[in-house]
C-alpha cells in the first residue's frame, strides 16, 4: 500500500521567513496530494492540494510543488506568521474522494 | 462550505464498556465516510472505510469486532468501540467526501472525538 514520508519532523522559523516541508510517496497510482494543518485538539484542515496533472499550485502565501516522476511533493509557506504555528501533514490519495494516507507530520513553530 | 460534525467531542468511559461516536455530514450526502485514529503526537491512521448500506472495509490490523461501524444513512456513520480498554484511548476523526451536486469532489474532516478509557 501507499507509504508517505515527511521531513522535517520539527521546524522552527523566525516570523517573516519561509518554511519548506518535503514529502515522498511510494505508490505511483496516487493522483491527489492534499496538505492539512492541524491545531491542538482539532481535526485536520485542508490548506491546499495538488493533483497529478499539475506541477505547481499557489494560494497567497502557500505553494505546493509536485514531481510525479520522483514521487516528491513539497509545501512552501512564505512570510510566515505566528498563527502559522501548527502541525502540518502531507498526504496522498488516489482521488480527492478516496481514503487519505497521511505522512507523519511536521510541527512548525513560528517565532515572533 | 461542506461541514462534517462529530459527537461527542470528548468522552470518558470505564474499561470494559462500549462507546459510540457519531459522524454526520451536515449539508451533503456521503455514501462513503472514513474513520481515522490519532494517538498523541502521531499521525492519523486510517481505520476503516464506511459504506452506506453495506459492510465497512477495515484496514489491516484493525479489529472489526472491536470497532463496529454502521453507515445506516447518507448523512450518518457511527463508530462503536466495544469493550474499551485504556489502550483504545485516542483521538478519533472521521472524514466524508462530497458527492453529487458538487462540481469537484472534496473531502472534509470532522473536528474529532477524544476518547479516554479509565
Amino acid at each position: 500500500g501507499e507509504n508517505v514520508e515527511q521531513h522535517p519532523s520539527t521546524l522552527s522559523v523566525q516570523e517573516g521567513d519561509s518554511a519548506v516541508i518535503k514529502c515522498t510517496y511510494s505508490d505511483s497510482a496516487s493522483n491527489y496530494f492534499p496538505w492539512y494543518k492541524q491545531e491542538l485538539g482539532k481535526g485536520p484542515q485542508l490548506i491546499i492540494d495538488i493533483r497529478s496533472n499539475v506541477g505547481e499550485k499557489k494560494d497567497q502565501r502557500i505553494a505546493v510543488t509536485l514531481n510525479k516522476t520522483a514521487k516528491h511533493f513539497s509545501l512552501h509557506i512564505t512570510e510566515t506568521q505566528p498563527e502559522d504555528s501548527a502541525v502540518y501533514f502531507c498526504a496522498a490519495s488516489m482521488a480527492s474522494y478516496d481514503k487519505v494516507i497521511f505522512g507523519p507530520g511536521t510541527s512548525l513553530s513560528v517565532i515572533p | 462550505g461542506a461541514v462534517v460534525s462529530q459527537h461527542p467531542s470528548r468522552v470518558i468511559c470505564k474499561s470494559g464498556t462500549s462507546v459510540k461516536i457519531e459522524c454526520r455530514s451536515l449539508d451533503f450526502q456521503a455514501t462513503t465516510m472514513f474513520w481515522y485514529r490519532q494517538f498523541p503526537k502521531q499521525s492519523l491512521m486510517l481505520m476503516a472505510t464506511s459504506n452506506e448500506g453495506s459492510k465497512a472495509t477495515y484496514e489491516q490490523g484493525v479489529e472489526k469486532d472491536k470497532f463496529l461501524i454502521n453507515h445506516a444513512s447518507l448523512t450518518l456513520s457511527t463508530l462503536t468501540v466495544t469493550s474499551a480498554h485504556p489502550e483504545d484511548s485516542s483521538f478519533y476523526i472521521c472524514s466524508a467526501p462530497t458527492s453529487g451536486g458538487y462540481k469537484t469532489y472534496e473531502q472534509y474532516f470532522g473536528p474529532g472525538t477524544r476518547l479516554t478509557v479509565t
